[in-house]
């Protein structure tokens, strides 16, 4: 089963609007998760490192006031994509790993279109 | 930098054997990870490599050499449904999670 669970799957919303996403880890406590982001036919794109109890370390060109992500909890990372354009759309996914010599499982992304 | 290539497309037919290769320069190395990934879908890993040589996995290998910054995925008995792209990615640094993704290759499997 899923040990990564990324909600919401799709979002479709005027331009303006403010979108969060939810990433848990559903049977692991992971103090580090991954933001990515991937534009059609193309590879996933690091955004954000996501760390428990303190800020997200931010990827070189990626807006941290326009990404904002908040890890409360070992088990919860939230990413909001604040006054979101069409731009702003893309396919959103994020990830968490257990441990450091184990791979990163991904969440199922959620597909975001901004009207 | 860091840089990580792959090929961009691969065509191939059901039942044979593709190799999809994958070089690296990263300022360090502490492990390679194969996924594939179906359109519209997250990523699902495949194998994992940090010492030189080949790893197997049922109908799914993959190679690392270290020495000259590569690694292949070899998928054999070609299916329909290995019809996806693949991703590459490389963990630099040692302590961390994080990942350097290719490029990625889209296999098409033809019948």
């Amino acid at each position: 089963g899923a040990v990564v669970s990324q909600h919401p799957s799709w979002v479709i919303c005027k331009s303006g609007t403010s979108v969060k996403i939810e990433c848990r880890s559903l049977d692991f406590q992971a103090t580090t998760m991954f933001w990515y982001r991937q534009f059609p036919k193309q590879s996933l794109m690091l955004m954000a490192t996501s760390n428990e109890g303190s800020k997200a370390t931010y990827e070189q060109g990626v807006e941290k006031d326009k990404f904002l992500i908040n890890h409360a909890s070992l088990t919860l990372s939230t990413l909001t994509v604040t006054s979101a354009h069409p731009e702003d759309s893309s396919f959103y996914i994020c990830s968490a790993s257990n441990r450091v010599n184990q791979p990163q499982h991904f969440g199922d992304g959620t597909r975001l279109s901004i009207l | 930098g860091q840089n990580i290539d792959q090929p961009t497309e691969m065509t191939a037919t059901e039942g044979a054997i593709v190799q999809i290769n994958c070089t690296y320069q990263t300022s360090g190395f502490n492990g390679l990870f194969w996924y594939q990934q179906h359109a519209g879908e997250a990523p699902t890993f495949l194998s994992y490599n940090v010492l030189d040589g080949l790893e197997e996995k049922g109908r799914f290998s993959s190679f690392l050499s270290r020495s000259k910054g590569y690694s292949y995925l070899l998928l054999k008995e070609l299916q329909m449904k290995d019809s996806a792209s693949y991703l590459c990615a490389v963990r630099p640094t040692s302590g961390t999670y994080k990942y350097i993704f290719g490029t990625g290759t889209r296999l098409k499997v033809l019948a």
